[in-house]
């Protein structure tokens, strides 16, 4: 079973625009991570954010958490043709699973 | 570049065969993990390997097996394979078990004729 659920399923934005995906889970954790998947390719680990973290930054990458509302999320700025991709959240459980969401598709129009 | 390699890229068979799935993982890590992808399913954990015991299993059928071996390289087998095991098998390896950020293979896709 899935922990994270990623909301919209779907985005497309123009370049130079900024994207956001929320991701909403369920039981408590012990970090956050997010990933981008390119098209039919392996995924990529982005950010990982702790629960006792509230905000964490990396280059244009900006993931939140809000562990009273179990939910996080990732802000892509300035997006680039490039940041077209799938991202997932994954959710680092107590019991060391990593359960990963459905996914959001960014497409980034030129 | 992960430095995850699997093996085969693609792999095409018929209903009621076997296939072994192969994965090599970062110089270094230590634990390794299979996940399914496929299209209604999303990203399913199958199991995870730490330095050769199995430390987890998710939701890994009975018809599927895997092991790590002293060379900390995996192999999932999948027996008796049906239409809908058709899917993107994944390999990721991390240094430690227990949350760590995952390196992740370029995958296998099986398809089941």
């Amino acid at each position: 079973s899935q922990q994270g659920e990623e909301d919209p399923q779907a985005l497309s934005i123009q370049e130079g625009e900024n994207a956001t995906m929320n991701c909403s889970y369920k039981t408590s954790i012990n970090n956050l991570q997010w990933y981008r998947q390119n098209s039919g390719r392996g995924l990529v680990h982005l950010i990982l954010i702790r629960s006792n973290e509230r905000e964490k930054h990396s280059g244009r990458l900006r993931v939140t958490l809000d562990t009273s509302k179990k939910s996080s999320s990732l802000l892509i700025t300035a997006s680039r043709a490039a940041d077209t991709a799938s991202y997932f959240c994954a959710t680092g459980r107590p019991d060391y699973k990593l359960s990963f969401g459905a996914g959001t598709t960014v497409t980034v129009r030129a | 570049d992960s430095g995850v390699t699997q093996t085969p890229k693609h792999l095409i068979t018929a209903t009621g065969q076997r296939v072994t799935l192969r994965c090599s993982p970062r110089s270094g890590d230590l634990s390794v993990y299979w996940y399914q992808q496929s299209l209604d399913q999303g990203l399913q954990f199958l199991i995870q390997y730490y330095n050769g015991e199995e430390r987890a299993k998710g939701n890994i059928l009975e018809r599927f097996s895997a092991q790590q071996f002293p060379d900390l390289h995996s192999e999932l087998n999948l027996s008796s394979l049906e239409l809908g095991d058709s899917a993107l098998y994944f390999c990721a390896s991390s240094v430690r078990e227990g949350n760590s950020p995952l390196h992740f293979g370029n995958g296998t896709r099986l398809t089941v004729t």
